[in-house]
């Protein structure tokens, strides 16, 4: 069964740069499927942020694009999570997880447990 | 591009739940479904509008007709009370997009 943790730190500060880091374990990324991020505002729904393939392959939201970049060490299974600028509006539990199948539209089959991100000074 | 769900549902345990999800052309789209218990990651329930991953119940069912695509439960319990997602591709604007999400209550 793939796992995957999501570690970072719990608070950041307005306009800082939000870093998180997702640990996979049973599967190696190198393996194929994609793997993305999606985040969560308290009491709200979800919101894409993007997918990628270990080759380097990245789909991202068009709102967050700017702001984006998700990266992957494929030595350590590990991909990470950076978002910059960010505002309240960032305030949210952050989500990896591996696709489905091995395409950049399939849905989230195995999720991390979420990590809770607030921004504030 | 915009997934419409009803913000709530409410089912007797045993009954049918229908959760319905709409949006412009859907029925040219892919749609999944994804369950949300409080406090805990979302689950895949039904995938490719009609698939289910193995270990979820075929109680969860999948359907679309027309401009709706529909979640149904079969034989409520009180373990499906959560919150349910739908979601699509949207090849036009290159991007995941999630429903509003309904909250289903067992009564």
């Amino acid at each position: 069964q793939v796992q995957l943790q999501e570690s970072g730190p719990g608070l950041v500060k307005p306009s800082g740069t939000l870093s998180l880091t997702c640990t996979v374990s049973n599967y190696s990324i190198n393996n194929g499927y994609y793997w993305g991020w999606i985040r969560q505002s308290p009491g709200k729904g979800l919101e894409w942020i993007g997918n990628f393939f270990h080759t380097g392959k990245t789909y991202y939201n068009p709102s967050l694009k700017s702001r984006v970049i998700i990266s992957v060490d494929t030595s350590k299974n590990q991909f990470s999570l950076n978002l910059s600028s960010v505002t309240a509006a960032d305030t949210a539990v952050y989500y990896c997880g591996r696709l489905l199948a091995g395409n950049y539209y399939s849905p989230i089959h195995y999720w991390g447990q979420g990590t809770l991100v607030t921004v504030s000074s | 591009y915009v997934l419409t769900q009803p913000p709530s549902v409410s089912e007797a345990p045993g009954q049918t739940a229908t959760i319905t999800c709409g949006g412009s052309n859907i029925e040219r789209k892919i749609v999944h479904w994804y369950q949300q218990r409080p406090g805990q990651a979302p689950v895949l329930v039904v995938h490719d509008d009609t698939d289910r991953p193995s270990g979820i119940p075929e109680r969860f069912s999948g359907s679309k007709s027309g401009k709706l695509a529909t979640l149904t439960i079969s034989r409520v319990e009180a373990g499906d009370e959560a919150d349910y997602f739908c979601q699509v591709w949207d090849t036009s604007g290159g991007l995941v997009v999630f429903g509003g999400g309904t909250k289903l209550t067992v009564l």
